[in-house]
């Protein structure tokens, strides 16, 4: 079975700073990985995805994460963060064949201080 | 851009009352989803539908709940009788057909309440 953990539950920053959440992930076999960001009142979104190729994926918003496979990890980072980046933030992961069904982290609230 | 659509956004039940939430998938899609986020915790698959059949389920999913394509469009999810904790965020989503790699396209969700 997958799992993923999501080690920062909530994260203050202040506006310009850097920002690194981290995501790792329990699984035997060739993963999916994806980072959703869901705004106040709004709907999951995708932020980026990984399914093969360059390790460093760019997304939406300036956001990038890093595929580490020997440490099983795929944390996610931006330079330098704005007010309206004050979401919470989801890794999930899925097999690369067979089940399509997500596995969730359990989430990183992002409060970004003006 | 397509986008998944749910309603209601909010749900009011009694408990023991049988709900049924709706959702629009992106009209190409083929692979459909309902998801919940009990407050606090982390979100939670609980069935995936193609072709009109349940092709993967959680052990949450339990005979208290069925999921329906009724009519080509709308893709249903219906607990027949809520209990306390049944109260989540429950999200739709769908995604296409276009090969393995693919994401996951969510609807803002359906806030339900049971009392």
């Amino acid at each position: 079975a997958q799992s993923v953990s999501q080690h920062n539950h909530h994260v203050i920053l202040s506006e310009a700073a850097s920002l690194e959440l981290g995501c790792n992930y329990s699984y035997g076999g060739t993963v999916n990985l994806f980072w959703y960001v869901q705004y106040p009142g709004q709907h999951l979104q995708l932020l980026l995805k990984y399914f093969s190729g360059d390790p460093l994926v760019k997304g939406i918003k300036g956001f990038e994460a890093e595929f580490i496979k020997s440490k099983f990890s795929f944390n996610l980072r931006k330079p330098s963060v704005q007010w309206s980046d004050t979401a919470e933030y989801f890794c999930a992961v899925n097999a690369a064949t067979g089940r399509r069904a997500l596995t969730f982290g359990s989430g990183t609230r992002l409060q970004v201080q003006p | 851009e397509p986008e998944v659509t749910q309603t209601p956004s909010h749900q009011v039940t009694q408990m023991g009352q049988e709900v049924i939430l709706r959702c629009v998938p992106i009209s190409n899609h083929l692979y459909f989803y309902w998801y919940r986020q009990i407050l606090g915790q982390k979100v939670e698959f609980l069935v995936s539908f193609y072709n009109n059949e349940i092709s993967e389920k959680s052990e949450i999913f339990d005979d208290q709940f069925s999921v329906e394509r009724p009519d080509g469009s709308n893709f249903t999810l219906k607990i027949r009788s809520t209990k306390l904790e049944d109260s989540a965020m429950y999200f739709c989503a769908s995604t296409s057909m276009e090969g393995l790699n693919t994401e996951a396209f969510f609807g803002q969700g359906t806030r339900l309440t049971v009392v």
